[in-house]
């Protein structure tokens, strides 16, 4: 199984801080990874795919990037309703594995 | 606008088998995509389950293969997810979800809102 990790595994930050969380996978992946965002009782949303491809309907302040099997993703600007837990996703090989979170909390 | 919508009992003795149904709306099941299962135990991460194709193909996660079947219902525009032997591991919220297909496999775009199935005697 591919092993994906995430750092940090929690942060606090103030609206309008721009923040980076980061997504590691144990092999390489090209870059078949996804973002969700889940809000707390929520299900998972879906933020970003092809580790930089907008999903439709998502604010652009989230951008997302690539290095080889390191992965970002970037909020330029922290509004209220970002503060949540992230995940990563990699869709390279089945089975499809998750990182373990990272959650945004207020500062 | 595809809507998905997890059914079925919150509750399950252990040895037991969890059986719950994702009911579509705004897509067909038969017409494309994968559909797929995954759980999230209270507090922790994100498990994939397994899909399936609208042609039939099923994919599971080997951690769990030898206990979940996932299939179609086409005459209803659902699928389900049976999965046996339960124990108190498998306590979870489980979330259905159309998976979108890429060129070597498939990821959630639309979830279902989730359902909590508590494993207990």
């Amino acid at each position: 199984d591919i092993q994906m990790t995430q750092s940090p595994s929690s942060l606090s930050a103030s609206v309008g801080d721009r923040v980076t969380i980061t997504c590691r996978a144990s092999q390489s992946i090209s870059n078949y990874l996804n973002w969700y965002q889940q809000l707390p009782g929520k299900a998972p949303k879906l933020l970003m795919y092809l580790a930089s491809s907008l999903e439709r309907g998502v604010p652009s302040r989230f951008s997302g990037s690539a290095s080889g099997t390191d992965f970002t993703l970037t909020i330029s600007s922290l509004q209220p309703e970002d503060f949540a837990t992230y995940y990563c996703q990699q869709t390279y090989s089945t089975p499809l594995t998750f990182g373990q979170g990272t959650k945004v909390e207020i500062k | 606008q595809v809507q998905l919508q997890e059914s079925g009992p919150g509750l399950v003795k252990p040895s037991e088998t969890l059986s719950l149904s994702c009911t579509v709306s705004g897509y067909s099941i038969s017409s494309g995509y994968y559909w797929g299962w995954i759980r999230q135990p209270p507090g922790k991460g994100l498990e994939w389950i397994g899909s399936i194709y609208y042609s039939g193909s099923t994919y599971y996660n080997p951690s769990l293969k030898s206990r979940v079947t996932i299939s179609l219902h086409t005459s209803k525009n659902h699928f389900s997810l049976k999965l046996t032997s339960v124990t108190a591991a498998d306590t979870a919220v489980y979330y259905c979800a159309r998976m979108r297909p890429t060129s070597t496999s498939c990821y959630p775009d639309y979830w279902g809102r989730g359902t909590l199935v508590t494993v207990s005697s």
